[in-house]
């Protein structure tokens, strides 16, 4: 499964972050959980979230109160977006897959919220 | 809170054996916490290795293996080469949410 992921890169306190995730197969998007997942510059890797189609999804509780992940099934697309950014937020943001493990990730994308 | 533990840091000589290890602090970590590992190079994604404790990918060097041991999951790598020195991650399921321990350099020297 081929993931590609886009979105901003470069935020301003207190803007939504938003990103895309997409797969290149309809078929991948079904029956399989998705995720976010984020690693600020020299640091390890913080689980975000996950979905799956028609089964809901869950959160880090640590995050909870601004993220929000959800699926476009005739985009074949999944989205994250967390508001109220900080610097803090600064990382690497990755995409996943998980059928049963998280097996397929994307590439990554590096988002930097500064003023 | 739940916080994941793994060792900052570990060496291993070339050819050696060593065991990573990722505990809880909520209690044993079993089953049904579904482990699963990661090796991460530096500006490369995460390389899934395991999950569900020690189901490897096809990908997976059969030089590694997973398993529980001692109220731990733990990631064994048998027969160390130079190309397994990086950063490793467990990454365990608490019925929901999902925490990643704090990551394991691994250092082949």
């Amino acid at each position: 499964v081929q993931i590609q992921q886009w979105g901003a890169g470069l935020l301003k306190p207190s803007e939504t972050l938003s990103l895309t995730c997409t797969v290149d197969d309809i078929r991948g998007l079904w029956g399989a959980y998705w995720g976010w997942i984020r690693q600020p510059p020299g640091r390890g890797l913080e689980w975000i979230g996950e979905t799956i189609y028609g089964r809901g999804t869950a959160y880090s509780p640590s995050l909870r109160s601004r993220v929000t992940i959800s699926l476009d099934t005739s985009k074949n697309q999944v989205f994250l977006k967390l508001t109220s950014v900080t610097p803090a937020d600064t990382a690497v943001y990755y995409c996943a897959r998980r059928p049963t493990g998280y097996g397929s990730w994307g590439q990554g994308t590096l988002v930097t919220v500064s003023s | 809170q739940t916080v994941v533990t793994q060792e900052p840091s570990l060496t291993v000589s070339p050819g050696g054996t060593v065991t990573l290890t990722c505990a809880s602090n909520s209690g044993a970590v079993t089953g049904d916490n579904y482990p699963n590992w990661f090796q991460q190079k530096p500006g490369q994604p995460p390389r899934p290795l395991i999950y569900s404790t020690s189901y490897t990918y096809s990908s997976t060097p059969a030089r590694f293996s997973g398993s529980l041991f001692g109220g731990k999951a733990a990631l064994t790598l048998s027969g160390a080469q130079p190309e397994d020195e990086a950063d490793y991650y467990c990454l365990l399921s608490f019925g929901g949410p999902w925490v990643f321990g704090g990551g394991t350099k691994l250092t082949v020297l």
